[in-house]
Order: structure tokens, then sequence, then C-alpha cells
């Protein structure tokens, strides 16, 4: 398996405009989480799916941010519309359970919002 | 909620021995992960412990305290390469809550 993907790897966009991220799991894994990561706040878990489903989005920081996983193999990290505040590497990574299994990371995607 | 307290730096020189410490404090706990994370790149697994004691792989090894909520890794004959930051992480239920991460600079 290639690992987890992530998809874009760099984007910069202008405050306001819709941002979407991408992420292929790792085929056979059940869990897909979503981090932001930046200096002030360190890896920050934003949500999680357990067999595609959303189990836990305590971490979205506001309604801008939305996520969804229409299949095993894809997930979508949406911010509309996008604030400077934003900018931040986001990773997406994957289990093949929940507790006790190693997390595969992706190779992130560094947002710039100016 | 869930809370991790790591040191914010750590610096070695080449050879030595160094240990990140790590306190948590956390409902529904099922064990403590380690990982390590270089600059630009993602984070990569190193251990788990789901129960009290150390647990060793290679150069590394990692301890865990239920009753203390702690543990740390133990990181020996450190090599150059080794310079990194490094982060325990929480398993809570499906969860996995990351600490704010250990920077270690290892001198020549």
């Amino acid at each position: 398996d290639a690992g987890v993907i992530q998809s874009p790897r760099h984007e910069v966009t202008e405050m306001g405009q819709e941002v979407t991220l991408r992420c292929k799991p790792i085929s056979g894994h059940d869990y897909l989480f979503w981090y932001r990561q930046t200096m002030m706040r360190g890896l920050e878990l934003l949500i999680y799916f357990n067999n595609n489903v959303p189990i836990d989005d305590s971490g979205m920081p506001e309604d801008r941010f939305s996520a969804k996983m229409p299949n095993a193999s894809f997930s979508t990290l949406k911010i509309q519309p996008s604030e400077p505040r934003d900018s931040a590497v986001y990773f997406c990574a994957s289990s093949e359970t929940g507790a006790g299994t190693e997390a595969f990371f992706g190779q992130g995607t560094r947002l710039t919002v100016v | 909620g869930q809370s991790l307290e790591q040191p914010s730096e750590v610096t070695a020189v080449e050879g030595a021995i160094v240990q990140i410490n790590c306190t948590y404090q956390t409902s529904g706990f099922y064990g403590l992960s380690w990982y390590q994370q270089h600059d630009g790149g993602a984070p990569t697994f190193l251990s788990y412990n789901a129960l009290d004691g150390l647990e060793e792989t290679g150069r590394f090894s990692s301890f865990l305290s239920r009753s203390d909520s702690y543990g740390y890794l133990l990181l020996q004959e450190l090599q150059m390469k080794d310079s990194a930051s490094y982060f325990c992480a929480v398993h809570n239920t499906g969860k996995l809550i990351f600490g704010q991460g250990t920077t270690l600079q290892v001198k020549p």
C-alpha cells in the first residue's frame, strides 16, 4: 500500500475562498483522523471517522469547517470561507482499529490563507 | 477533557541517553503512544504502552505507569538523526490526542 495519500501538498488561497483538502486512507483501515498542526496549538484532533461515520467532531473549530467520508477510500475537509488564521498544516491519518493501534499519517497539506 | 504535559525542549549530546516525560489527564484511557516528527515531515509511530512497565524497541524504550498517569520515552545512544520532535499521545476510546511535543536537539 502507498500509505495515506493527501492532496494537495501545498495550497495558497485568498481569504474568503473555499478550500478542500483530500485524503485517501490505507485500504482496510477503519479509522480516519483529521489533525491540524500549528506552532501555537500543536497537533489538534479536528474530527475522526469510524467505518465512514463521523464519531467525534468536537475539535472542529467552527461552522466554517466540515468533513465528509463518502466511502472507505476517500475523505475531504472543507473550509468555507477560509481565513488567515486557518493557515496550518493539515494531516490525515488512518488506523486499523481505534485505541491501541498505530496511526499512519499522510504527508500533510500546508495551507496558507492570505 | 484531556490534557498532556511534556517538556518543550531537550538538548543532549551524541551518544548520550535522554528521557522525555509525559503526564496526562484523561477519562477513558486505553494507552499511551509516542510519535516522532522530523522538520517538514509527518508524525511516525514509535511505541505503544497499554500496561504498566517498559517496552523496548532497539535504542528506544517507553514506560507507562497508569496509577501515576505518567509515561516516558527513553532514547539511548543518541544519534544526530534523532533530532526531531517527540509527541506523547493518549488513546481515549477511538481518539488519539497528542501532547504539544518535545523538541530534541542532539549536538555533536
